[in-house]
């Protein structure tokens, strides 16, 4: 079955623009995750959507961050007013969403911020 | 803070020189603990999960072991194609489920 999509897979953007990262998960997974991953560095865990619930947003850099999910599927990531260390790799996971669930990634988006 | 450390950074095989990959995790309760290949371009493909102390898991030429502080990933005879960096994560306990990353071990495997 088709797995997370992402797009656009590749985004160069100037320094203090807006840009939009968009999420497709698994039909039928309730939890979808946002991750970044950093030359060098490990995925970075952004925010955490489950059904109907708050966000979890401990992991947002700054408020220049935000994400939405429309209809319990799609997510967008928004980055307001970028700065070059923006730049990375965002990464899109959904799960089932039960106790003991096993995330399952999308090929990312790479995000230049020049 | 949860903290999740691999090992080594980066190792290079010959085909067929078995070897392991070390992850090292420090959490006040582990809820699950998972490893990921990445390739280059693209996102972590899932491939197991462990529990509890004392569980392995095998998949093809890969099995991965757990331990209360450590978990292992033993490559029997590797080809090229299981070049790619593998990646270590945990799940704590009470964290509504995000996964902290380790920085992934990149494995090279050569003819």
């Amino acid at each position: 079955g088709a797995g997370v999509s992402q797009s656009p897979s590749n985004k160069v953007t100037e320094k203090g623009k807006d840009v939009e990262l968009r999420c497709d998960p698994i039909s039928g997974h309730t939890a979808l995750y946002w991750y970044r991953q950093s030359l060098g560095q490990g995925l970075e865990f952004l925010i955490y959507f489950q059904g109907n619930s708050a966000p979890d947003k401990s992991g947002l850099p700054s408020d220049r961050f935000s994400a939405e999910r429309t209809g319990g599927s799609v997510s967008t990531l928004t980055i307001q007013r970028t700065q070059q260390e923006d730049s990375a790799v965002y990464l899109c996971a959904s799960s089932l969403g039960g106790r003991l669930d096993t995330q399952y990634f999308g090929p990312g988006t790479r995000l230049t911020v020049l | 803070e949860d903290q999740v450390t691999q090992s080594p950074e980066a190792l290079r095989l010959q085909e067929g020189e078995s070897s392991s990959l070390n992850c090292s995790y420090t959490v006040s309760g582990l809820r699950g603990l998972f490893w990921y290949r990445q390739d280059p371009g693209k996102g972590p493909e899932f491939l197991f999960t462990l529990y509890s102390a004392g569980e392995e898991k095998e998949k093809e030429r890969l099995k991965a072991t757990l331990t209360k502080k450590e978990s292992f990933l033993h490559i029997t005879a590797p080809k090229p194609e299981d070049s790619a960096t593998y990646l270590c994560a945990v799940q704590p306990i009470g964290t509504a489920s995000k996964l902290t990353f380790g920085t992934g071990t990149r494995l090279q495997v050569t003819l």
